[in-house]
């Protein structure tokens, strides 16, 4: 067990709608980012929040957005969701300070877009 | 433009054989940072290693060793005596900007037969 929760662990939903994925840094850590998995990308970084702020952004689509709250828990939004969307969705996390550290990761969240 | 190279899609071994995952990775900067993570079959990412540029030390770690040539651009690992459970997707990264983002290779899927 990492530390880093994700719900929900699965989701299926259709084309069109929204949803919003969920992340609980492991205790102490100020990083969290966001990964999506899928057959045809592989493993790709989406989006990075440093104790609240984003710090850094990779090939997160326009219909995606993420923040994190105060108490440091990071939500990935994704709207007008296509079928393309379809992947596993990973959080990690790391404490975020100084030089790269190792990024720890959650169990997913499996999205199926109907 | 920074690239993480794993040629070898898949391997099968036979258990207690050796098997050593291939990593090739490209970048002009010179400090970077390397990592291997596993993704057994029920789907989290672990974290096994990281390396920074700077530390050219070769490491083991029980049935685990790693390989790291700065001269050859090659970050390579070896799995001893291989066993059932070490059957998973083993993934090299590289990261090579200040917060961390990780880059990751195609994987490659480990198959250890009894």
């Amino acid at each position: 067990d990492s530390g880093v929760t994700q719900t929900p662990k699965h989701l299926i939903t259709a084309t069109g709608q929204r949803v919003t994925l969920r992340c609980s840094p492991r205790s102490g850590d100020l990083s969290v980012y966001w990964y999506q998995q899928s057959l045809d990308q592989g493993l790709q970084f989406l989006i990075q929040y440093y104790n609240g702020e984003e710090r850094a952004k990779g090939n997160i689509l326009e219909r995606f957005s993420a923040q994190q709250f105060p108490d440091l828990h990071s939500e990935l939004n994704l709207s007008s969701l296509e079928l393309g969307d379809s992947a596993l969705y990973f959080c990690a996390s790391s404490v975020g300070a100084g030089e790269p550290d190792t990024q720890y990761f959650g169990p997913g969240t499996r999205l199926t877009v109907l | 433009a920074q690239k993480v190279t794993q040629a070898q899609t898949e391997i099968s071994v036979v258990e207690k054989e050796d098997v050593t995952l291939d990593c090739v990775y490209e970048t002009r900067d010179t400090t970077y940072y390397l990592f291997w993570y596993k993704q057994p079959p029920s789907g989290e990412l672990v974290f096994l290693i990281r390396r920074n540029s700077f530390d050219e030390q070769n490491e083991i770690s029980g049935r685990y060793s790693w390989n790291f040539q700065k001269s050859t651009s090659s970050f390579n690992f070896t799995i001893t005596a291989s066993q059932v459970v070490d059957s998973a997707v083993y993934f090299c990264a590289l990261v090579t900007d200040s917060w961390g983002k990780l880059q990751f290779g195609a994987g490659t899927q480990v198959v250890v037969t009894p």
